[in-house]
């Protein structure tokens, strides 16, 4: 089940600029992790966040993380054409199942 | 990273026939895989998680029934959509976890493009 939204749906940007996608969640977290996804293709994992991390970085990828307000934002730097892709928050509550529930996703077009 | 497979790629199969999915970690062995639907432009949702050498676990809504899950050794699972409907044309996609300490990280395979006429 899709425990929260990501905003914008859709973002176009020219290459270069920075590119920034927010996700809020519902229920406490033991992390919060970041997946792009291809058109048609499977996910691949960016970056975890843990739940006493307020910000992470990786590359051009900055994560920020609220728990107070249960958002987390994604940032990549100096966008690229092949940084087209959707996007996909996902959180790993407590619990046993560990189970990942993601967001609504955002696809992001960087323009050459 | 880990590697995950999934087979095959895409199916094209007629109404009312079974489709089998199989998903495989190549590099590690996976106590816990789980199997998503994805339609187009919308997010995965999860169908069921599959426990190795026990029953899987189904998401409210879906039939147990119809999706069949086996997941009999710590590098296989296997989805069987029986009795396909053109309904339940979508892309399904596997992960497989791995749980180091408190993370939970997931490796997704390459996804199934199932296509029912």
């Amino acid at each position: 089940s899709q425990q929260g939204e990501e905003d914008p749906q859709a973002l176009s940007i020219q290459e270069g600029e920075n590119a920034t996608m927010n996700c809020s969640y519902k229920t406490s977290i033991n992390n919060l992790q970041w997946y792009r996804q291809n058109s048609g293709r499977g996910l691949v994992h960016l970056i975890l966040i843990r739940s006493n991390e307020r910000e992470k970085h990786s590359g051009r990828l900055r994560v920020t993380l609220d728990t107070s307000k249960k958002s987390s934002s994604l940032l990549i730097t100096a966008s690229r054409a092949a940084d087209t892709a959707s996007y996909f928050c996902a959180t790993d509550a407590y619990g046993s199942a560990r189970q990942l529930t993601f967001g609504s996703g955002t696809q992001l077009t960087v323009l050459p | 990273g880990a590697v995950v497979s999934q087979h095959p790629s895409w199916v094209i199969c007629k109404s009312g026939t079974s489709v089998k999915i199989e998903c495989r970690s190549l590099d590690f062995q996976a106590t816990t895989m789980f199997w998503y639907r994805q339609f187009p432009k919308q997010s995965l949702m999860l169908m069921a998680t599959s426990n190795e050498g026990s029953k899987a676990t189904y998401e409210q809504g879906v039939e147990k029934d119809k999706f069949l899950i086996n997941h009999a050794s710590l590098t296989l699972s296997t989805l069987t959509v029986t009795s396909a409907h053109p309904e339940d044309s979508s892309f399904y996609i596997c992960s497989a976890r791995v749980l180091a300490g408190s993370y939970n990280e997931q490796f997704f395979g390459p996804g199934t493009r199932l296509t029912v006429l």
